[in-house]
């Protein structure tokens, strides 16, 4: 089974700072991609950004940015100019995959970022 | 509009009531699949189908069942062995190994059991 861990409950930074996600994952699995979704108030699951885990070179989706650590099992989240907007949950999620399809994605409980004004 | 709808958005219901909360999408997507968030908590998968007529337990697929009868809808049933239904409840769907297995999710539906 997998588990992922996300050992920063709450984070609160100022608007136009940098702010750094943490996300530990433990597997035994080589098929697998992780995910960062975010949750606002209105609790509509929206994916941020995506990684393969087969591919080294670390994914970016405009201001968001991840650094990926298979060795060490790390994947963190960068926000880079944070913006108001940007205050919501964040959660990190694990999907292992096979020729006959992917699981359901295992989710960590969840970062509340706050961007303060 | 291509999505997912889930409905009712808020379900009360009674205790020892089986419930069914309704998933539609008309993304043409494969797999679909159900989770449960408790007050800070992440999701949890409680099941998932791959293609019709097909459907696999999650982590916490006790009290709840479904039925994958058309690619387009998912229900699931909260029956009355749930010992704690009272949860929000996202439904979510995706393509497959072609679109990275990246899900879409629905709005979710607030359940509460009395």
């Amino acid at each position: 089974a997998q588990t992922v861990t996300q050992s920063q409950p709450e984070m609160s930074v100022q608007e136009a700072e940098t702010v750094t996600l943490s996300c530990t994952y433990d597997t035994s699995e080589n098929n697998y991609y992780l995910f960062w979704y975010k949750q606002p108030p209105s609790r509509q699951m929206i994916l941020v950004i995506r990684q393969e885990a087969y591919k080294q070179q670390n994914a970016t989706e405009n201001r968001f940015s991840v650094n990926f650590q298979k060795a060490a099992k790390s994947f963190s989240l960068k926000i880079s100019d944070s913006q108001l907007g940007d205050t919501a949950m964040y959660f990190c999620a694990f999907m292992r995959y096979s020729g006959g399809g992917a699981d359901g994605l295992t989710f960590g409980k969840g970062t509340h970022l706050i961007i303060q004004p | 509009d291509g999505g997912i709808t889930q409905s009712p958005k808020y379900l009360f219901r009674k205790e020892g009531q089986n419930v069914t909360l309704s998933c539609e999408q008309n993304l043409n997507h494969d797999a679909m699949y159900w989770y449960r968030q408790d007050p800070g908590q992440g999701l949890r998968l409680i099941y998932y189908s791959q293609i019709v007529n097909d459907f696999q337990k999650g982590d916490i697929a006790e009290g709840y069942s479904v039925s994958r009868e058309k690619k387009e809808s998912f229900p699931l049933t909260v029956t009355s062995a749930q010992k704690n239904p009272t949860a929000f409840y996202l439904c979510a769907s995706s393509w497959g190994a072609a679109k990275s297995y990246e899900q879409y999710f629905g709005p979710g539906t607030r359940l509460t059991v009395t």
